[in-house]
C-alpha cells in the first residue's frame, strides 16, 4: 500500500542548477509533509516541512511546493551543490492523534555533478 | 545541537537470540518512535511511544517486539527471538510535538541476523 510515492528512483543534476524532486500521495488524511535527506549508513536528517494549509515553504536553498488538489509535492534545491548528493525521502503525517507516525516514500537518489 | 543517539551501531546476532537496541532521544522530547529500513526498501514505521505507553504500532510490531523507557533518558527496542527477516537498519526518532511535527532521527543500528 504505497500511500507516498516517489516515482523517480534517481536524478542527476549539474552543480549550480536547480534540483526538483517529486512526491505524490494518495491519503487525503495527510496534513503535514516533510523532506528528509539521508546519507548511507546514517539516519534521515530533517530538511524542510510544509503544512497542508500552505502551498509553499522556503528555507535557504530549499523550497517545498504543495499542490493539494493534485496530491503532489516537490522539493526544489537551488543552486545545487555536490554536498547535496544523497537520498531524499518524502514523508507524510496523518492527524490520527498524538504521536502520529510518518509514512515514507521510497526515496530519490540525487547526484549533483561538477 | 542536541541529537538522538543509538547504540550499538552494528549488532550481529544468531537467529532465535534476543537483542536490545538502545536509543537516547533528545532530552526535552516527549514522543518516541522506532522505524526500520530493510536494505533497498523504504523506511517503515514500527511503533510510537508517549507517556510511558505505546500509542500506535504497525503490523510488523508483533509479540516478538517490545519497547521500554526504563529511565528518564533511554528508549529501548527488544526483539525476543530474532528471525533472518529482522535484518535491517533500525532508527529511533523523537519529537516535541509543540507546534511542529518534525521527527529527529538517530544514526541507526544495523542489525544482522545470521
Amino acid at each position: 500500500d504505497q500511500q507516498v510515492k516517489q516515482n523517480s528512483p534517481s536524478l542527476s543534476v549539474q552543480e549550480g542548477r536547480i534540483s526538483i524532486l517529486n512526491c505524490d500521495y494518495t491519503n487525503s488524511m495527510f496534513d503535514y509533509f516533510l523532506w528528509y535527506k539521508k546519507y548511507p549508513a546514517e539516519g534521515p536528517t530533517f530538511l524542510i516541512s510544509i503544512s497542508s494549509i500552505k502551498d509553499k515553504n522556503e528555507d535557504g536553498r530549499f523550497t517545498v511546493f504543495l499542490n493539494k488538489s493534485a496530491k503532489h509535492l516537490s522539493l526544489h534545491i537551488g543552486p545545487s551543490q555536490p554536498g547535496d548528493s544523497a537520498v531524499y525521502f518524502c514523508a507524510a503525517r496523518a492527524n490520527t492523534g498524538t504521536a502520529s507516525k510518518l509514512t515514507f516514500g521510497t526515496g530519490t537518489r540525487l547526484q549533483v555533478t561538477l | 545541537e542536541p541529537e538522538v543517539t543509538q547504540t550499538p551501531s552494528h549488532q550481529v546476532t544468531q537467529m532465535g537470540q534476543e537483542v536490545i537496541l538502545r536509543c537516547v532521544p533528545i532530552s526535552n522530547h516527549l514522543y518516541f518512535y522506532w522505524y526500520r529500513q530493510i536494505l533497498g526498501q523504504k523506511v517503515e514505521f514500527l511503533v510510537s511511544f508517549y507517556n510511558n505507553e505505546i500509542s500506535e504500532k504497525s503490523e510488523i510490531f508483533d509479540d516478538q517486539f517490545s519497547v521500554e523507557r526504563p529511565d528518564g533518558s533511554n528508549f529501548t527496542l527488544k526483539i525476543r527471538s530474532t528471525k533472518l527477516e529482522d535484518s535491517a537498519m533500525y532508527f529511533c526518532a523523537s519529537t516535541t510535538y509543540r507546534g511542529s511535527y518534525e521527527q529527529y532521527f538517530g544514526p541507526g543500528t544495523r542489525l544482522t541476523v545470521t
